[in-house]
């Protein structure tokens, strides 16, 4: 079993949509959770990053975390479609050093 | 956060061949990493670049098929050793400057014929 489970899509949604992309995770010791989005032919950027539970807001991106579930989710809310990409989900137990990525997400968000 | 730049962007190889990948980054920075990425799928850790001392391999990646150099706190370089066709891949660099995750180059997109 992998360390994290990503949902693994692909999701095709029409422009407007509420998203949502999730990741299970076994590691306990995880603390630091990280979204990363990657468009075709580009590296992952760095979209989200939180520490410990709870939600974090930026824009149009929610991240979740409950580490009572082991469970991470991002919302992206009026989706559009420069939002079509693949998304992964990457936590860590420290803040540097070894990161685990899961195996992405593709959306496409269609107008 | 700091620029990462990656050269070459992408490269058509023969097998058989050695091809040395640059990343240079506009900051000092604490680690460079080096992933591989196969198409679909997610990213794979190769190896932790240290600078000043060899680099910190992952199971499954060894120095002689991937050896790395660090001379300095921006810069790096991975070598993909006689390569065959299973090295066909993406490969990343990234970066983390101790106060935030990594940040990624935009990756070299390798083929081996």
């Amino acid at each position: 079993q992998k360390e994290v489970e990503q949902d693994p899509g692909p999701l095709s949604v029409p422009e407007g949509a509420i998203v949502s992309l999730n990741c299970t995770y076994s590691n306990s010791a995880f603390q630091y959770f990280m979204w990363y989005r990657q468009y075709s032919r580009k590296g992952p950027e760095l979209l989200m990053y939180t520490y410990s539970s709870g939600n974090k807001e930026d824009g149009r991106f929610t991240a979740q975390v409950d580490k009572s579930s082991k469970y991470i989710s991002l919302f992206i809310r009026d989706s559009q479609p420069s939002d079509s990409a693949t998304y992964l989900c990457a936590m860590s137990e420290t803040n540097a050093g070894n990161t685990t990525f899961g195996d992405g997400t593709t959306l496409t968000v269609k107008p | 956060s700091a620029v990462i730049s990656q050269k070459p962007s992408r490269d058509i190889c023969q097998r058989g061949t050695s091809l040395t990948i640059q990343c240079q980054v506009d900051s000092q920075v604490t680690m460079m990493f080096w992933y591989r990425q196969q198409p679909g799928q997610s990213l794979t850790l190769i190896a932790t670049a240290n600078q000043g001392s060899e680099a910190t391999y992952e199971s499954g990646f060894v120095i002689d098929k991937f050896p790395i150099s660090r001379p300095n706190l921006t810069f790096s370089t991975l070598t993909v050793s006689n390569m065959s066709p299973e090295d066909s891949s993406i490969y990343l660099c990234s970066v983390e400057d101790g106060s935030q995750p990594q940040h990624f180059g935009d990756g070299t997109r390798l083929s081996i014929l």
